[in-house]
């Protein structure tokens, strides 16, 4: 497996805080996404980063903001967790490619409930 | 924006039949990839198909993708427990800038094989 990881790999929180995930690879990898699954809805892009302090939204970034100082990390944070953002959240890396989206190697992903 | 649709949702099936699973853009895609999750895991690339038209093997796995570079499938021979899990396709942007390396995910496949 890609050296990929995500902090905390379960977090259980209350609606109205701040939550802030962690992702760090060791590849040296371009890019880095955050997507969320959910039943029903497969992976959705929430926003992703084509370099540091380069980002983009995805198609559900609302209520999530990022951040990517460095090479190896990149931050999803949520500004006042509600329920509707419970979910199993991914990162991803990719390298770039000339072709299109280079395949992309998944973290193991993080569990977090909204009480 | 782009859109994926992949269907069937669920598809059950007995250990040695066949099992296949379509995917359609609403947008021309740069390339597709394929993906599959284990129950419990993270998603894990499979392939990706670039050339339209173009046609792939694995073992008993065989990716497609349309001519139009719109449509892709992946079909499973003689199903194993083994291939249990979800199957999702995901399309490359064909546009170019900061959407370069985004990939759209269908909603995937659950395959469930009965032995």
């Amino acid at each position: 497996d890609a050296g990929i990881t995500q902090s905390p790999r379960h977090k259980v929180t209350e609606t109205g805080t701040p939550v802030t995930l962690r992702c760090h690879q060791t590849e040296n990898h371009r890019y880095m996404y955050w997507y969320r699954q959910d039943p029903g809805h497969g992976l959705r892009l929430i926003h992703y980063s084509y370099g540091v302090k380069d980002t983009d939204k995805g198609e559900v970034s609302d209520g999530y903001s990022v951040s990517r100082s460095k090479t190896e990390d990149f931050l999803l944070t949520l500004e006042s967790a509600t329920s509707s953002q419970t979910s199993v959240y991914f990162c991803a890396i990719s390298e770039a490619s000339r072709g299109g989206p280079a395949e992309q190697f998944f973290g193991p992903g993080t569990r977090l409930t909204v009480l | 924006g782009q859109q994926v649709m992949q269907i069937p949702q669920y598809q059950h099936v007995q250990e040695g039949e066949d099992f296949t699973t379509y995917c359609n853009s609403s947008t021309t895609l740069s390339n597709i990839q394929w993906y599959k999750q284990r129950p419990g895991g993270h998603p894990v690339f499979l392939i990706q198909l670039v050339k339209s038209g173009e046609v792939k093997k694995q073992k008993r796995l065989t990716f497609q993708f349309g001519e139009a570079k719109k449509n892709s499938s992946l079909h499973i021979t003689a199903t194993q427990t083994t291939d249990v899990g979800t199957y999702f396709c995901a399309g490359g942007a064909n546009a170019g800038g900061t959407s370069y390396g985004k990939l759209t995910f269908g909603q995937g496949t659950i395959l469930t094989v009965h032995p």
